[in-house]
């Protein structure tokens, strides 16, 4: 399987500040990586697919990048209600996806 | 505009199963594929298999081979999910999400983006004797 992996695992910061988290993935999956905002006791939401498109509703401060191994999700002016943890995950193996370990990110 | 309305929370004994369903309203059920993702209390996102209820065809997970079953019933726009042998550590919330795709096409070739949009509540299952 893929193995997906996140930096940080958390982040302290400021409403306002840009916040950008890492995910890199064992083995080169092309454009074939999502991102997802979780808040405690609710659902995932979709954010980002491919990669780099903003799904519909999600606000545009949100933005994804890369390809290959190493992605990049960007918080352009992180807001109170963007405090969630993060998770990216690969659908490059159509029976096999996996999701990174997510990424917590929390008020200074 | 899909909902995913799963059914109640379980609490089942080490060893036994629990089905929990996964009913989609609101739109073409057979037309997209299910995803079952968990996650134990404090953990991450883990994602258990998926099925395509047009086909009829599921995948799994490496690490649930054997001991998860995916289904789904057309006529009703149901999706199960079914694990057996459970242990404590089986204790988790259990999602379904609606797998969409998107297709581009570049130099003849195809490309199919598959990313989980819309998901249902989620299910607490407790393992404990």
């Amino acid at each position: 399987d893929i193995q997906m992996t996140q930096s940080p695992s958390s982040l302290s910061a400021s409403v306002g500040d840009r916040v950008t988290i890492t995910c890199r993935a064992s083995q080169s999956i092309s454009s074939y990586l999502n991102w997802y905002q979780q808040k405690p006791g609710k659902a995932p939401k979709l954010l980002i697919y491919a990669a780099s498109s903003l799904q519909s509703g999600v606000p545009s401060r949100f933005s994804g990048s890369g390809s290959g191994t190493d992605f990049t999700l960007t918080i352009s002016s992180l807001q109170p209600e963007d405090f969630a943890t993060y998770y990216c995950q690969q659908s490059y193996t159509t029976g096999a996806f996996t999701f990174g370990p997510g990424t917590k990110v929390d008020i200074k | 505009q899909v909902q995913l309305v799963q059914s109640g929370a379980e609490v089942k004994k080490p060893g036994s199963s629990v089905k929990v369903s996964c009913k989609a309203s609101g739109g073409t059920f057979s037309s997209y594929a299910i995803s079952w993702v968990r996650q134990a209390p404090g953990q991450g996102l883990e994602w258990m298999g998926r099925i395509i209820p047009i086909l009829g065809i599921a995948n799994y997970a490496q690490k649930f081979q054997g001991r998860v079953t995916i289904t789904a019933d057309k006529s009703t726009s149901t999706a199960y999910m079914e694990l057996s042998s459970l242990r404590s550590e089986d204790t988790a919330v259990y999602y379904c999400a609606r797998d969409k795709t998107t297709v581009t096409t570049s130099n003849t070739r195809s490309y199919y983006y598959y990313y989980m949009d819309v998901w249902g509540k989620g299910t607490t299952v407790t393992v404990s004797s």
